[in-house]
């Protein structure tokens, strides 16, 4: 089965600092994709950063970094010079080959961006 | 801003109520999604939608009933529901392209908060 863990509920992190939020993922397949998404209180999910698992390289999209560990599993998000908008639940997401178009998605991060 | 809009974005209806939730996509995509947000649940996926044929039913209620006339278009139909249906409803899309790729993002739009009284 394939499963999504973040296993941390909430985070706080000080205005232009860095903050990392963690992601491991279980599949047997070789081939997925992961995903980051943010939902402000406002309730849109909206897409950050796709990595690919036969991406070599991490994925960047602004200030948003994907720290791609295949062997470890893990796919966390790194916030480079945190924001005051930046304050939201953070999920990571699979796409797996064998299930077709669905995402199976984590319990999501709460982060809280503090002057 | 959104290439996927939903309405209503808030709609509280009684359990013998019965309402549809609107979703239009201006991606040009072919693939829709319908997921459930309960409070301190992960996402769940209720529907699949691909080039308008339902392609998934996540063991959802009959009480759920949707309907994608178009690729554009996709409604949720809710009829006698019950106060645990209380939740986000998230429509996405996502471009299709038939086990070619592993990487099609889906978008979402807002949602729709409902609480059933």
């Amino acid at each position: 089965a394939q499963k999504i863990t973040q296993t941390q509920p909430g985070m706080f992190v000080q205005e232009k600092e860095a903050v990392t939020l963690d992601c491991t993922y279980d599949t047997s397949d070789q081939s997925y994709g992961l995903f980051w998404y943010k939902q402000p209180s406002s309730g849109e999910m909206i897409f950050l950063i796709y990595q690919g698992s036969y991406d070599e390289q991490n994925a960047t999209e602004g200030r948003y970094s994907l720290n791609f560990q295949k062997a470890r599993k893990s796919a966390n998000l790194v916030i480079s010079a945190s924001q005051l908008g930046d304050s939201a639940m953070y999920f990571c997401a699979m796409r797996f080959t064998g299930g077709g178009n669905k995402l199976t998605f984590g319990t999501g991060t709460q982060l809280k961006v503090e002057l | 801003e959104t290439g996927v809009t939903q309405t209503p974005r808030h709609l509280v209806m009684g359990m013998t109520n019965k309402k549809s939730l609107k979703c239009e996509q201006h991606l040009g995509h072919n693939a829709m999604y319908w997921y459930k947000q309960s409070a301190k649940k992960p996402l769940e996926l209720m529907f699949v939608y691909n080039f308008k044929e339902q392609t998934e039913n996540n063991s959802v209620p009959s009480r759920f009933s949707p309907e994608c006339p178009n690729s554009s278009h996709l409604f949720l139909h809710l009829h006698t529901l019950q106060p645990e249906d209380s939740a986000l409803y998230l429509c996405a899309s996502s471009q299709d392209r038939r086990g070619t790729h592993q990487g099609e993002t889906q978008y979402f739009g807002p949602g729709t908060r409902l609480l059933v009284l």
